[in-house]
């Protein structure tokens, strides 16, 4: 199946910062990304999605100004945490489809983000 | 409202045993999806359903999708140790985007 690489795996920041998570497809374009978040023993949230060469969609109650969406080219997208706080600790999971095939989405390895 | 409900969501059971996981859905859908997680890891891709009566396996999993039912099964094949997860269906309701389930936490006890 396709790849999609996600870095860092794991980061620790001071309360005030901010983070950049980065989302790759390694072996092919994709012109949507999607963004998760995931609280310790819950589901997956889907907290936007990533388009290619324009604004990403937030799902309700997600901070855009919060949760900054880049995707400036078609084989990265990324996550930046502005001006973290402790309750922004979470995994955060992004995954990717297959142009022309949307009938399998692939995860990154994630991204344990603890702010303290 | 676009709802993915599993059951059950803890689930212990002795190995060799079998056992069922069910995730409803509450509107159309021919696109369902299994996933399993371990602890501290992403998602690893299990089953790919994409129309009613689909039916896959793999090893001690069977994956089966009924459409008008808006019903998934995961069924578990006399058990071991390792097929110990979190597993998650989730659902495209026809927008790429992926609804999840609330997850079963299955634990295979020797």
């Amino acid at each position: 199946g396709a790849v999609v690489s996600q870095h860092p795996s794991r980061v620790i920041c001071k309360s005030g910062t901010s983070v950049k998570i980065e989302c790759r497809s390694l072996d092919f374009q994709a012109t949507t990304m999607f963004w998760y978040r995931q609280f310790p023993k819950k589901s997956l949230m889907l907290m936007a999605t990533s388009n290619e060469g324009s604004k990403a969609t937030y799902e309700q109650g997600v901070e855009k100004d919060k949760f900054l969406i880049n995707h400036a080219s078609l084989t990265l997208s990324t996550l930046t945490v502005t001006s973290a706080h402790p309750e922004d600790s979470s995994f955060y999971i992004c995954s990717a489809s297959q142009p022309g095939s949307v009938t399998e989405a692939f995860f990154g390895q994630g991204t344990r983000l603890t702010v303290v | 409202e676009l709802k993915v409900e599993q059951n059950p969501l803890f689930l212990s059971m002795q190995e060799g045993k079998n056992y069922t996981i069910y995730c409803n859905y509450s509107t159309t859908s021919d696109r369902l999806y299994w996933y399993r997680q371990d602890p501290g890891k992403s998602l690893e891709s299990l089953f790919v359903l994409l129309s009613n009566g689909a039916v896959k396996q793999e090893g001690r999993l069977m994956a089966s999708l009924d459409t008008k039912a808006r019903l998934s099964t995961l069924h578990i094949t006399a058990a071991v140790h390792d097929l110990s997860a979190t597993y998650f269906c989730a659902v495209n309701f026809g927008n790429e985007k992926l609804t999840f389930g609330t997850g079963t936490r299955l634990t295979i006890i020797p």
